[in-house]
C-alpha cells in the first residue's frame, strides 16, 4: 500500500502566485488533516476533514482553502503565496477519533 | 498557555543510557494520547498509544497519569538509531471531529 502521498515534493512560488497540494490515500480512511511546520512553532493544523463532505478550519486557516474531493482526495489551494507560506506541509489521515494518523512525506514549499 | 507542553530539550545522551521524555497537556477532556517519531527531514511516524494503565513496546514504555494531565515516554538502553524528534500528541475532541495536537517535540541525539 502506498499510504498517503503528497504531490509535489518540492516547490518554489513567487509572492502572488497560487497552487494546489495534492493529498491521497488508499487506507480508506474517513478523516484527513493539513498541516504546517516550521522551526520552533511545531505542526499546526490549517485545515481537516472529519469525513467525505466535510471541512473545519484549524488553528492557522488564514491565506488557504481545501476541498475534499472524494473520500481518497483533500487538497489544499493557496490563492495569493506569500512568505510567511513558506513551510513544510503534511497531509494525514486516519480511520477514526481513537487512531493516530498516518502522514504523508510533506511538501517543502518556499515562497520567494 | 500551550495545549501541550514538552521538555525543551535537545538530550544527548550516550548508547545504553534511559532517557524519559515529559510532557503535560492543558485540555482535561482529552481523549487520546500518543507518542510519534519525528527523523530529520522526515514525516513523522506513530511510535506508540499511550495507555492509562501504562503500556510497554520492547525498549519504550509510556505512562499516562489523567489526573496531573501527565504523559511520559521512556527509552531504555538507547540505541544510536533512537536518535530523532519525539512528539508528544493528544486527541482533542471538537463539535465537528477531532484533532491531534502536537508538541514541538524533544530533540534527542544517542552518541556512541
Amino acid at each position: 500500500n502506498a499510504g498517503v502521498t503528497q504531490t509535489p515534493k518540492f516547490q518554489v512560488l513567487k509572492t502572488g502566485q497560487s497552487m494546489t497540494l495534492q493529498c491521497a490515500q488508499d487506507m480508506n480512511h474517513n478523516s484527513m488533516y493539513w498541516y504546517r511546520q516550521d522551526p520552533g512553532m511545531g505542526l499546526r493544523l490549517i485545515y481537516y476533514s472529519a469525513s467525505e463532505g466535510t471541512t473545519d478550519k484549524g488553528e492557522v486557516p488564514n491565506g488557504y482553502n481545501v476541498s475534499r474531493l472524494n473520500k481518497r482526495e483533500f487538497s489544499l489551494r493557496l490563492e495569493s503565496a506569500a512568505p510567511s507560506q513558506t513551510s513544510v506541509y503534511f497531509c494525514a489521515s486516519r480511520t477514526g477519533s481513537s487512531y493516530g494518523y498516518t502522514f504523508g512525506s510533506g511538501t517543502r514549499l518556499t515562497v520567494v | 498557555r500551550k495545549e501541550v507542553e514538552q521538555d525543551p530539550g535537545p538530550f544527548n545522551v550516550p548508547e545504553g543510557a534511559t532517557v524519559a521524555f515529559n510532557c503535560t497537556y492543558s485540555n482535561s477532556a482529552s481523549q487520546s494520547f500518543f507518542w510519534y517519531r519525528q527523523d530529520c527531514r522526515k514525516e513523522p511516524k506513530l511510535l506508540m498509544s499511550v495507555y492509562s494503565s501504562g503500556n510497554e513496546d520492547g525498549r519504550f514504555t509510556a505512562q499516562l497519569n489523567r489526573a496531573s494531565q501527565y504523559i511520559s515516554l521512556l527509552i531504555r538502553d538507547s540505541k544510536l538509531s533512537d536518535s530523532a524528534t519525539y512528539l508528544c500528541v493528544v486527541n482533542d475532541r471538537e463539535t465537528s471531529g477531532s484533532r491531534l495536537t502536537f508538541g514541538e517535540g524533544t530533540q534527542l541525539t544517542v552518541n556512541p
